[in-house]
């Protein structure tokens, strides 16, 4: 199992460009890189997902590296609706979706 | 992506009670998740809900403890047994979807216990 490991928190201002990183330093060939968003009391919400080099869509952009074994989410441009938790998920893998601790990004006026 | 329902939304137990979660799934799916997730924790899975077998559990979950069913490809249910304040959880059902780059989870709204 690919385990990942982020900041547990980050605070930015409104209007600038976030970048959260994830470590994965033991993904597999069969894994795919996945983002997910989480406001208090709510499931987890999909953001992104890739395998190599970079991915985007209307909200984020997902940086990876060759070697996969880090990914950077990057959030254009934050608002306060942006405070939430962020979650790096590594998988298939054997099935099993293990998250890790999350990071909270606290978005201030 | 996969819209997951799940009832009840929130809901208050009495210590020593049970309570069952049920997840309906808009599309068949092979895999089906249950997490748990504590006060200001991360999400911890509980199992694996397999189609017409046992769930797979995951180390400090047990089945009499976690009942799981998966009667079809659209339906589990969860059930919280003998519960104490410790239980006091958002339970959370998941499905892996095969679209986009791989295999993708998605989750429900989530079933907020209070035992008191």
């Amino acid at each position: 199992l690919a385990k990942t490991t982020q900041p547990i928190s980050m605070d930015s201002y409104e209007g600038q460009e976030v970048n959260i990183t994830c470590s994965h330093n033991n993904i597999a060939t069969n894994d795919y890189i996945t983002w997910y968003q989480q406001f208090p009391s709510q499931g987890p919400r999909f953001i992104i997902q890739g395998y190599k080099t970079k991915v985007t869509n209307e909200v984020a952009s997902l940086f990876i590296p060759a070697d996969r074994k880090s990914s950077t989410l990057s959030l254009p441009r934050v608002s306060l609706s942006d405070t939430a938790v962020y979650y790096c998920l590594v998988g298939p893998g054997t099935y099993k979706y293990i998250f890790g601790t999350g990071t909270r990004l606290k978005v201030l006026a | 992506s996969a819209v997951i329902s799940q009832k009840p939304s929130r809901d208050i137990c009495q210590r020593g009670t049970s309570l069952t979660i049920q997840c309906q799934v808009d599309s068949q799916v092979t895999m089906m998740f249950w997490y748990r997730q504590q006060p200001g924790q991360s999400l911890t899975l509980i199992a694996t809900a397999n189609q017409g077998s046992e769930a797979t559990y995951e180390s400090g979950f047990v089945i009499d403890k976690f009942p799981i069913s998966r009667p079809n490809l659209t339906f589990s249910t969860l059930t919280v047994s003998n519960m104490s304040p410790e239980d006091s959880s958002i339970y959370l059902c998941s499905v892996a979807s095969g679209q986009g780059y791989g295999n993708t989870i998605y989750f429900g709204e989530g079933s907020w216990l209070t035992v008191v």
